[in-house]
């Protein structure tokens, strides 16, 4: 299994650019989120997905728009990059049940915006 | 939203030296995890603790969770250059996504 892929792994923007960040995992969990990291706040989440049709915001959601049409892919789109979505930015995913919720990180995509 | 807050911010110590780090909340946790992130890479799972007292340990590191479910701390014994990282806490919100503290930046000098 590869996991949790997050593709690209770098990108650097012009303010007003929009952009898609990637994200697929094969371990066929039902729930993925997207949270952006910054120096000295942690992860914060931006929206989340209990299953393929099913999004909901989190704690930072504007600016940014997801969908789930399948189980294994959950993009978040940036509409009009700004400055203040310079970050990393992290998919995750783990199993819906309630028997564990190891939650499994994708690699990250670092992106600046100019 | 379950406000977790994590302390100390920023640890620097020597390989060989004993550590220490909180994880707190006001409200009760159903259950709680660790985390360890190293430069460049995503968070990966050290542990889980669900049950009030209970006490886990993985090698080296001891993971406490307190009586009353409101407090958890990791203890790291005899540090290593290799345990430097981002050691964040995290927990369920809303039974959804996880919640995350902001961390303890963890250095461990030769």
């Amino acid at each position: 299994n590869a996991g949790v892929t997050q593709t690209p792994k770098f990108q650097v923007l012009k303010t007003g650019q929009s952009m898609t960040l990637q994200c697929a995992q094969d371990m066929n969990h039902e729930y993925m989120s997207w949270y952006r990291q910054d120096p000295g706040m942690g992860l914060r989440l931006i929206h989340y997905s209990v299953g393929a049709g099913i999004t909901d915001q989190g704690e930072v959601p504007n600016g940014y728009n997801v969908s789930r049409s399948t189980t294994e892919d959950f993009p978040l789109r940036l509409l009009s990059a700004a400055p203040s979505q310079t970050s990393v930015y992290f998919c995750a995913s783990r199993k819906g049940d309630t028997s564990g919720y190891t939650q499994y990180f994708g690699p990250g995509t670092r992106l600046t915006v100019l | 939203t379950q406000l977790l807050e994590q302390s100390p911010q920023f640890l620097s110590i020597q390989e060989g030296e004993n550590l220490t780090v909180y994880c707190n909340s006001s409200s009760v946790f159903s259950s709680l995890q660790w985390y360890r992130q190293e430069p460049g890479e995503g968070p990966v799972l050290l542990v889980t603790v669900v049950t009030g007292g209970e006490v886990k340990k993985l090698k080296r590191l001891t993971f406490q969770f307190g009586d009353a479910r409101k407090d958890s701390s990791l203890h790291i014994t005899a540090a290593q250059p290799g345990d430097t990282g981002l050691y964040l806490c995290s927990s369920l919100n809303s039974g959804y996504a996880l919640n995350f503290g902001k961390g303890t930046s963890l250095l461990v000098t030769p």
